[in-house]
């Protein structure tokens, strides 16, 4: 089954503890994305991926770290976490350009951070 | 940076025809217009995409106008299951391979019995 999977699903953690959130794709997929999605503010993007070892700052960026060294896994790295990020987390993959404007979406994440 | 612009909120009953329509003035001569659909506590779906005139699927219908500033989702007697946010999304029309998505903050669309 064409999927991205996520994990954690559901993580509390402490201010400054490092955490990474997983996100995998079996589409062969060139493009990945991370967001976040906050009441009132809708998805807003925190880092893309056009391909292996290529990735982009999205619109909200800071506290946030990536890393794409395989085509399938695009993890979200938070160095060092804070209450501020307490927030729910998705992964997306798809095709290049043009096709990537349809994307496809992993479960998400909801992160608490205390 | 192409932006869109859509209404916050929209009411409906069953039965109805639903247009919400997305506004972007800057989009871009290569963009596409996406359109997708999220639950409470899922990832978005995708919907429908479309880059001029009309486009329709099983699921909906996309209105372009000539000049693209604009589209208008259109869902076609909707159900209680139809009630979800509903994303409007282009490109950012930047040159180049890497290019930023950007989202609209969505439509909450309320079916009504």
């Amino acid at each position: 089954e064409a999927q991205v999977t996520q994990n954690p699903r559901y993580l509390i953690t402490v201010t400054g503890k490092k955490l990474t959130v997983t996100c995998s794709q079996n589409m062969n997929h060139e493009y990945m994305s991370w967001y976040r999605q906050d009441p009132g503010l809708g998805l807003r993007q925190i880092y893309y991926s056009m391909n292996v070892e290529v990735t982009d700052k999205g619109d909200v960026p800071e506290g946030y770290k990536v890393s794409r060294k395989e085509k399938r896994n695009f993890p979200l790295i938070l160095e060092s976490p804070s209450p501020n990020q307490t927030s729910l987390y998705f992964c997306a993959s798809s095709l290049s350009p043009p096709q990537f404007y349809e994307q496809y979406f992993g479960p998400g994440t909801r992160l608490t951070v205390t | 940076l192409a932006k869109t612009t859509q209404p916050i909120s929209m009411d409906s009953y069953e039965g109805q025809e639903v247009n919400i329509t997305c506004s972007h003035n800057n989009i871009a001569t290569n963009d596409y217009i996406t359109w997708y659909q999220q639950f409470p506590s899922q990832g978005p779906r995708f919907i429908i995409q479309g880059y001029k005139t009309k486009v329709t699927n099983e699921v909906a219908s996309l209105f372009i106008p000539a000049d693209r500033k604009s589209s208008t989702l259109s869902l076609p007697r909707v159900s209680l299951s139809d009630t979800a946010v509903y994303y409007c999304l282009v490109g950012d029309g930047q040159a180049g391979n890497n290019r930023k998505l950007i989202w609209g903050l969505g439509t909450s669309l309320a079916v009504n019995p």
